[in-house]
């Protein structure tokens, strides 16, 4: 079965260091979502991405993160500046096309990379 | 911004009680999803509302979406110990799959033999 799948599985960064974290969404999916959830809390929206550019971010995706689709297969979340407060999971989840059946198809989450900031 | 909030946060419950866990958001909803974390997994997927009083059934759990599509409440009859998990309702104030989805505060199911 097609899966999402993300790397590193553990991030360990130092407070103001660059990371980069990448996923492989599942191949035909055209939809592309960043989410994190600090540790025993809900899981928080960052951005949707499709067809090569934002189309909804939240508050807490400011400056400081990015995302880029570099080829046709991976999708990345870059945070520029790590903050302590940046410790999370970080789960990335694709979506396929809308059919016409449903607009609102379920979203394919990966298995997410823990980020520590020390 | 939008909130979603789930009751209770935690329950526990001694295997074949029924499970309840209430979904509100503070806006009216476009459609609801529900997902299942297990300890240390990532969210998966059960299922998703459209309608207003919806009412879905899978297996031994039923999801209802309130007629003011605000609410939704997942019920699990007779909790087996393959239940344990985080349960959350997540939301989305606009239709649209690119578009944000607001996931609740979920309720951690606990369940014992």
């Amino acid at each position: 079965e097609p899966e999402v799948t993300q790397t590193p599985s553990h991030q360990v960064t130092q407070m103001g260091q660059e990371v980069i974290l990448r996923c492989v969404p599942i191949s035909n999916h055209l939809y592309f979502y960043w989410y994190r959830q600090i540790l025993g809390q809900k899981v928080e929206f960052l951005v949707s991405f499709y067809n090569n550019e934002i189309s909804e971010k939240s508050e807490i995706f400011d400056d400081q993160f990015s995302v880029e689709r570099p080829d046709g297969s991976n999708f990345t979340l870059k945070i520029r500046s790590t903050k302590l407060e940046d410790s999370a999971m970080y789960f990335c989840a694709s979506s396929e096309r809308t059919t016409a059946r449903s607009s609102y198809n379920e979203q394919f989450f990966g298995p997410g990379t823990r980020l520590t900031v020390l | 911004g939008q909130q979603v909030m789930q009751i209770p946060q935690y329950q526990h419950v001694q295997e074949g009680e029924d499970f309840t866990t209430y979904c509100n958001s503070s806006t009216t909803l476009s459609n609801i999803q529900w997902y299942k974390q297990r300890p240390g997994g990532h969210p998966v997927f059960l299922i998703q509302l459209v309608k207003s009083g919806e009412v879905k059934k899978q297996k031994r759990l039923t999801f209802q979406f309130g007629e003011a599509k605000k609410n939704s409440s997942l019920h699990i009859t007779a909790t087996q110990t393959t239940d344990v998990g985080t349960y959350f309702c997540a939301g989305r104030p606009r239709a649209g799959t690119a578009s944000k989805l607001t996931f609740g505060t979920g309720t951690r199911l606990q369940v014992t033999l």
